[in-house]
């Protein structure tokens, strides 16, 4: 299993922000696509975002755009998620992924790690 | 859910197995479909990338197809180990463009 280290999972308030970080010290993030990915336990996997391979492309859901900001640095070899104005719905779990095949693909991504918890409760 | 797969599916130990993925023209009718596994408790993991190719590690067992607007996976020579959630994904050229994910299907092994 690829090494993987997240950080930033915790409980926040509405309203409250968090940063998760994903850094790979047993895979390297140069020339790929990046994605965050969320499941609430016990139900399905939902998309949230992701990054080019040399950050000029962001994409997020309808769910998070202009709440969350999606970033990397490859020579930290580390992908980032600003979450803002968090809703008590953005409670799940997050995982980072990498895409499967370098350069602009859209083939597919590993899902890495365990990911890290996000409770956002009152 | 944008792709729509069947809430389960069964098998005995030694059969093949097929979970359908269905979607649309601006999904798997232009983009390359993949699978994932999710074993109880665990991440999920990819199993099928660009519609039918097998990241390393994963049995030849496991295949994928995709004509038109679905795709399938097929699991051949079924093990209680492949008891587990599955579920297809592809992007989307709709909108601004996203990654939309099937509601899943539990595969229970009899």
């Amino acid at each position: 299993e690829v090494q993987v280290v997240y950080s930033g999972g915790a409980a926040a308030q509405p309203g409250g922000s968090l940063r998760l970080s994903c850094a790979g010290p047993g895979f390297t993030l140069d020339n790929y696509v990046m994605y965050w990915v969320r499941q609430i336990p016990g139900k399905g996997l939902k998309w949230v975002s992701l990054i080019s391979w040399d950050g000029s492309t962001r994409k997020y859901d309808d769910s998070v755009r202009g709440r969350f900001t999606i970033s990397r640095d490859n020579s930290r070899n580390s992908l980032y998620l600003e979450m803002s104005s968090l809703r008590r719905e953005d409670t799940a779990r997050y995982y980072c992924g990498k895409a499967i095949l370098d350069g602009d693909s859209d083939d597919g991504f590993d899902i890495l790690g365990q990911g890290t918890m996000v409770i956002v409760s009152s | 859910s944008v792709l729509t797969q069947p809430p389960s599916a069964s098998g005995t130990p030694g059969q093949r197995v097929t979970i359908s993925c269905s979607g649309s023209r601006s999904n798997i009718g232009s983009n390359s479909v993949y699978w994932y596994q999710q074993l109880p408790g665990t991440a999920p993991k990819l199993v099928i990338y660009s519609n039918y190719r097998r990241p390393s590690g994963v049995p030849d067992r496991f295949s994928g197809s995709r004509s038109g607007t679905s795709a399938s996976l097929a699991i051949s020579g079924l093990r209680s180990e492949d008891e587990a959630d599955y579920y297809c994904a592809v992007w989307d050229d709709s909108l601004s463009g996203q990654v939309v994910f099937g509601g899943g299907t539990k595969l229970t092994v009899l």
